[in-house]
């Protein structure tokens, strides 16, 4: 079984610029969340896909977007990027909706300069 | 809003002894509550917690669930430095998010 893997591992940008983040699901998985970790912090929620389809977002704007693909790899957008948008963003993947049982990749750590 | 909150937020320990760590919540509605470890980057699983299965274990680590106090704890026995590590609460109020405390730091010194 494969697990969740994430790309970049880390990247580095500048305000204003754009950034998309990939996250490959663990076979079998079709659902996957996205969180943000800041420093010293939690892991807050972002969104989730569920069979190419939103299926519930966390309180961030709308210049985080996402896609999910049919084989239910994912990416995560962030347009106009902010200082406070520096942060480790992790991919977590899951079998379908009846379980909470979440796995997740090794994150993307993104430095906005 | 949701809140999960984790106390201590550090601990540090010797090599041998055995730790509690502390999750509370309040939350609109309560499928499951889950225990993560992180140690570089990727939170790795430890245990799901719900209405129909309060307490796990596996190994050294064990964990229950309260429903009654809305709250959880972690057990580690016979701590080793391996068990170093950022110990993560969340809880599950539906089927989308996890909503996470902000970890327990545990240091285990040999």
């Amino acid at each position: 079984e494969t697990g969740v893997t994430q790309s970049p591992t880390h990247l580095i940008k500048t305000r204003g610029q754009q950034v998309t983040l990939r996250c490959s699901s663990q076979s079998g998985h079709n659902t996957v969340s996205w969180y943000q970790q800041a420093l010293g912090q939690g892991p807050q929620f972002i969104f989730q896909y569920y069979r190419e389809e939103e299926n519930g977002r966390g309180n961030f704007p709308p210049r985080f977007s996402g896609l999910q693909f049919p084989n239910y790899s994912s990416e995560l957008n962030v347009n106009a990027l902010e200082l406070d948008d520096s942060a480790l963003y992790l991919c977590a993947s899951s079998r379908g909706l009846a379980t909470n049982e979440q796995f997740f990749g090794p994150g993307t750590r993104l430095t906005v300069l | 809003e949701d809140k999960v909150v984790q106390s201590p937020l550090s601990l540090v320990v010797h090599e041998g002894d055995t730790v509690t760590l502390n999750c509370s919540y309040e939350v609109t509605n309560f499928r499951s509550l889950l225990w993560y470890k992180q140690e570089k980057k990727a939170p790795t699983f430890l245990f799901m917690l719900t209405s129909s299965g309060i307490e796990k274990k596996s190994g050294r680590l064990s964990s229950i669930l309260d429903k009654k106090e809305l709250s959880s704890i972690l057990n580690i026995t016979a701590t080793q430095t391996g068990d170093s590590a950022i110990y993560l609460c969340a809880v599950a109020p539906d089927s989308e998010k996890l909503v996470f405390g902000k970890g327990t730091k545990l240091t285990v010194n040999p």
